[in-house]
Parts: C-alpha cells; structure tokens; sequence
C-alpha cells in the first residue's frame, strides 16, 4: 500500500526558533512530493514541490524551504518561524497519470 | 491554467435534510477531480473521485458527486445530513499539464448541521 507518514501531528513553537517538519512514503519509488499549507480561513496553498532527490520547487517565496535528501523522504524547514507560519501543513503525492492523491496525516503548526 | 472555485465558503443545514456542496472547475482538458473532507484537527480524507469513467460518482458515507463537463460542475451532495457531517470539504482537481503534477484546490466549505 502507498502510505504517507508526516509528524508531528501538531506542534507550537515560539518565534524565531527554527522548524523541521518530516514526510516519508511507503510503497512507492521516485515519488513526486508535495508540501502544502492552509492558513486560517484560507484555502490550501502549494509551498514546494520535489520530482526527485535534491530537486525542489518553490511555488511562492516565504520564510521557509524544503529538501529531498532521500528518494521518499520530504523535509520542510525553516530556520527562523513567523508568526504567520502558523497553519496546518500537508505533505502528498500524487500517484496514477494524477488519478490518484495521497495525503499525509498533516502537521497543525501554531508559531506563539 | 486549472483552477478550482468553491462557490460557497459556509453551509448550514438542518440535520435530516439534503446537503450541497457547489464546486466549478475549469481545465484545458479532461480533469481528475476529488472531494475531501476535513474534520476538526484531522488530516484529509477522500470522499470520492472521478477519473473520466461514470460521470456520477458514488464516495462514502452516502455522498456523491455528479461530473457535469457542459457545466464544469463538480457538486458533492447527500440526501441527508448527519450531525458528523459538520466538517471542512475540499474540491480538488489534478493538473497534468506540468512535468510534474500539481492538485489544485478550492478554498473549502464548511458545513454546519443542526439539529
């Protein structure tokens, strides 16, 4: 089966201090990742997209950035949080010709 | 480009009676197209999708969705609402027209059940 694991489930972290937040896939070989965030009250947005290793995509600038170290692994970062950092954060993939989506379980990040 | 317009930012119905949920889409081509939903602090989870086969899609938990191509409809609806309905619902569409793939979503609805 093609599993998403993402953690954490939800974290608080205080600004300034830095964030890494981690998305593993099962199942599954030379994935196409991606790394969206939902804001309060707003739909979800495309942060980063990654084909393969060490390739990433960034659809909007921000405070934060991605890695692909490995060829199922996603590793969203930041070295320094916002405040408006905060949200909920979804990694996925799409599988089958884009007739399939997988999501992780999705990370609610609160910045205080 | 592709784009995803859910017309409706909030739903409120009464428990028992029918639920709809509007999404238009548009695309240069045949889309891939889903309905998730989201309840409070959980991670997604697919209702249904429709992948150019039968144009009404049948999803769990006795909803469903009607492909409309001359309309560019997508609309998710159940005969009758439960009171653990009262979630956060997604209308996606997968772009194919990059290299890489993208899901295009629309900015939700949330539903509301009273009883």
């Amino acid at each position: 089966s093609q599993t998403i694991h993402q953690w954490p489930a939800t974290l608080v972290q205080p600004v300034g201090s830095p964030l890494s937040l981690e998305c593993t896939v099962e199942g599954t070989s030379n994935p196409n990742l991606y790394w969206y965030r939902q804001a309060a009250g707003r739909g979800l947005q495309l942060l980063f997209y990654s084909v393969g290793i060490g390739q990433i995509s960034s659809e909007v600038p921000q405070n934060l950035s991605a890695s692909r170290p490995q060829d199922r692994q996603f590793i969203l970062s930041s070295k320094k949080l916002l405040l408006s950092d905060s949200g909920f954060y979804l990694c996925a993939r799409l599988g089958q010709g884009g007739t399939e989506a997988f999501f992780g379980q999705g990370t609610r990040l609160t910045v205080v | 480009a592709q784009s995803v317009t859910q017309l409706d930012s909030h739903v409120s119905v009464s428990e028992g009676t029918p639920v709809l949920l509007r999404c238009n889409y548009s695309s240069s081509y045949s889309p891939s197209l889903f309905w998730y939903v989201q309840h409070p602090n959980k991670g997604l989870q697919l209702l249904l999708k429709y992948t150019s086969a039968a144009t009404l899609v049948k999803g769990i938990n006795g909803f469903e969705a009607e492909f409309k191509k001359s309309e560019t409809s997508f609309h998710l609806t159940k005969p009758s609402a439960h009171m653990s309905d009262a979630a956060e619902y997604f209308c996606v569409v997968s772009d194919q027209t990059g290299s890489q793939g993208n899901l295009i979503f629309g900015k939700g609805t949330k539903l509301s059940v009273k009883p």
